[in-house]
Parts: C-alpha cells; sequence; structure tokens
C-alpha cells in the first residue's frame, strides 16, 4: 500500500549528538515537509521540499539539515546545534496537482533528549 | 506575520453535547483552510474549505468558511467519546517561493474531550 513511512517512532538521543530522522514515501508526490509539534503547539514547519534536489527553510530551521537526492526519501537531521530538539517530528508529503487535501502525513517520530 | 488562531484551546463535554471549534486567521494570499483530527500521532483529514458560506459535511462533523471576517468553525453535534482528539485547523498560503502550491500554517490546535 502506498504511504508515508517514519523512522524510528522512538528516539532517545545525548546532548551534543546529531540523530537523523527518516522519512520515505511510495505516493510519487513532488512536495515533502517536516514538522514538529510541542505540547499545547500547533505543527511548526521546519523543512520543504518541493522538487528533488531542492529544499527550503521554513519557520523553525534553525539547528536542523535535510536532503532531497530522491523523490521518496527526504531524511532530517537534528543537530547538536538545536537547543531543544525534544519533540514529536512530523514527515508530510503532497500531490501538487490535487491541493492540501491530499497531504499525507507519517506516523511521526518522538525524539528525547537525554 | 501569517497566523492562524484555534479557540478554545480546550475543551471538555459529555457525550450528546455539540461542540462548535473556532478557527481565525491572517495570512496573506489566502488559497485554503483545512481542518485535521489528531488522536494518537498523524493528523487525518477533514474538511478543505475555500470558498465563503458554502457548508462541508460528513456525519456529524461540519465545517464553513467566511473569508469576509477570516475565520472557521467546525460543528460537531452529538458528541462521542470517539471525537476525543486534537482538531487542528490549517491554512494555506502562496508561497513565497514562487510554486504554484501554499504552505500550511497550523494553528495550535483544540483539545476535545468527550465524557460518557
Amino acid at each position: 500500500d502506498g504511504g508515508i513511512t517514519q523512522s524510528p517512532k522512538y528516539l532517545f538521543r545525548k546532548e551534543g549528538q546529531n540523530v537523523t530522522l527518516s522519512c520515505e514515501q511510495n505516493l510519487n508526490h513532488d512536495a515533502m515537509y517536516w514538522y514538529r509539534q510541542d505540547p499545547g503547539q500547533g505543527l511548526r514547519l521546519i523543512y520543504y521540499s518541493q522538487i528533488v534536489n531542492d529544499f527550503q527553510k521554513g519557520d523553525i530551521a534553525e539547528g536542523y539539515s535535510v536532503s532531497r537526492e530522491k523523490k521518496e526519501s527526504f531524511p532530517l537531521t537534528v543537530t547538536s546545534a538545536q537547543k531543544n530538539p525534544t519533540a514529536f517530528y512530523l514527515c508530510a508529503s503532497r500531490d501538487d496537482d490535487l491541493g492540501g487535501n491530499t497531504i499525507y502525513f507519517g506516523e511521526g517520530s518522538w525524539l528525547t533528549v537525554v | 506575520e501569517d497566523k492562524v488562531v484555534q479557540s478554545p484551546l480546550s475543551l471538555v463535554v459529555h457525550e450528546g453535547d455539540t461542540v462548535t471549534l473556532n478557527c481565525s486567521y491572517e495570512v496573506t494570499n489566502f488559497r485554503s483552510l483545512l481542518w485535521y483530527k489528531q488522536e494518537k500521532k498523524a493528523p487525518t483529514f477533514l474538511f478543505m474549505l475555500t470558498s465563503s458560506g458554502i457548508e462541508k459535511k460528513s456525519g456529524r462533523l461540519s465545517s464553513i468558511l467566511d473569508k469576509k471576517e477570516l475565520f472557521s468553525i467546525l460543528n460537531i453535534t452529538a458528541t462521542q467519546t470517539g471525537d476525543s482528539a486534537v482538531y487542528l485547523c490549517a491554512v494555506e498560503a502562496g508561497w513565497n517561493y514562487g510554486g504554484s502550491q501554499g504552505n500550511l500554517i497550523f494553528g495550535k490546535g483544540t483539545k476535545l474531550s468527550v465524557k460518557p
């Protein structure tokens, strides 16, 4: 079945370490997104990519990095420069031709810094 | 600065009650407004609204958009415990990047708790 797969679902990281969250989709979508969700907050955009080999910063990109070498994959690296990385991370993709109601979300990744 | 504000932030009701969730927005280049339901992990799509005054319905849920006053409401009638979730409102606004699609700006959500 088509969909978005995020991994790992739960991740613990020591302070000062980088960690990479995986996001893979087999929906043939051009656009992919990474959001962060904190308690009491809505989803905030970290990075987005409209096409392979291109990506743009969202509202809270500091301390994060991404790559888009393949259409199916949009990994997010949480670097040691991110001061408060403990959060729930959601990856999403969208079919550009059909608009916002065709956005698909992954199951999310919980990152905890210990 | 683009923003989406939802109210109330949390709401506790009893089964059978009717609830109204509010979403107001200030964005440049409005394209559409979307409602999502988030129970545990990923949000699930409920409605997309682009035109004022046209109600969208799905079972006990309905939603309407007022583009003049810049707000939307989500109504849930005869609530059930399964309606307990966080309801997210998002507005799609035009990219500055120059692409044809918009960026989604999310509100903080309304946490609805339905008690038996």
